[in-house]
């Protein structure tokens, strides 16, 4: 079946980075995009963008341009999500999830990551 | 950007009761494009509804989605004790501009 398993937990201080990795399985790698939601308490589910695996193209969220980074290893069919800079306000649970057939909802999502911004 | 509104914020029901949960675009969603999610506590969403009416693989016929143009509903026949968990729209009208709503928790009465 479908799997998408997210890396653990992170604590970071103000202004580093931060990067989440989802490896995915039972499933064609290359096959469908692969979309990063964060989930926070405020702001509710925010959209990051995606990374087409296939190519490796992406597409950004203007609230994220300049700030997140999507990259893929094919050979071992994980997707990564690097967010920089990062304040309080990026502290959520980050979720990586597949892109479905025929247009841009998610039929599987990953575990989640929580990333705490703390001093 | 379209902003989805969903309504209400917390439905109280029994089980075996009748469920209906709205969602309301700022604009026209096209193509039907809206998905409907559950979120049980602890755990990451699952899909249950895509291009407003379709039901993803293994969802329950209890749930059904309906609406086009800015209103939309998600309706679950009766209400089974696995069911009370918090429920989000999706819209990928607009892609790749995706926007989620503020949920509806449905709890046990």
């Amino acid at each position: 079946q479908v799997q998408l398993g997210q890396s653990g937990a992170e604590v970071k201080m103000p202004g580093a980075s931060v990067k989440v990795s989802c490896k995915a399985s039972g499933y064609t790698f290359t096959g469908y995009y692969i979309h990063w939601v964060r989930q926070a308490p405020g702001p509710g589910f925010e959209w990051m963008g995606w990374i087409n695996p296939n190519s490796g193209g992406t597409s950004y969220a203007q609230k994220f341009q300049g700030r997140v980074t999507m990259t893929r290893d094919t050979s071992i069919s994980t997707a990564f999500m690097e967010l920089s800079r990062l304040t309080s306000d990026d502290t959520a649970v980050y979720y990586c999830a597949r892109g479905g057939w025929g247009g841009d909802f998610f039929d599987s999502w990953g575990q989640g990551t929580l990333v705490t911004v703390s001093s | 950007e379209i902003v989805l509104t969903q309504s209400p914020g917390t439905l109280s029901l029994s089980p075996g009761e009748r469920a209906t949960l709205s969602c309301r675009a700022s604009q026209r969603v096209a193509r039907t494009y809206l998905a409907w999610y559950q979120q049980r506590p602890g755990q990451a969403p699952r899909l249950l509804i895509y291009g407003a009416s379709s039901r993803a693989t293994g969802i329950p016929d209890r749930f059904s989605g309906s609406g086009s143009g800015t209103d939309f509903n998600l309706t679950i026949s009766r209400l089974e004790p696995e069911d009370f968990a918090v429920y989000y729209c999706q819209q990928y009208g607009s892609s790749p501009l995706l926007t989620f709503g503020g949920g509806t928790k449905v709890e046990i009465k």
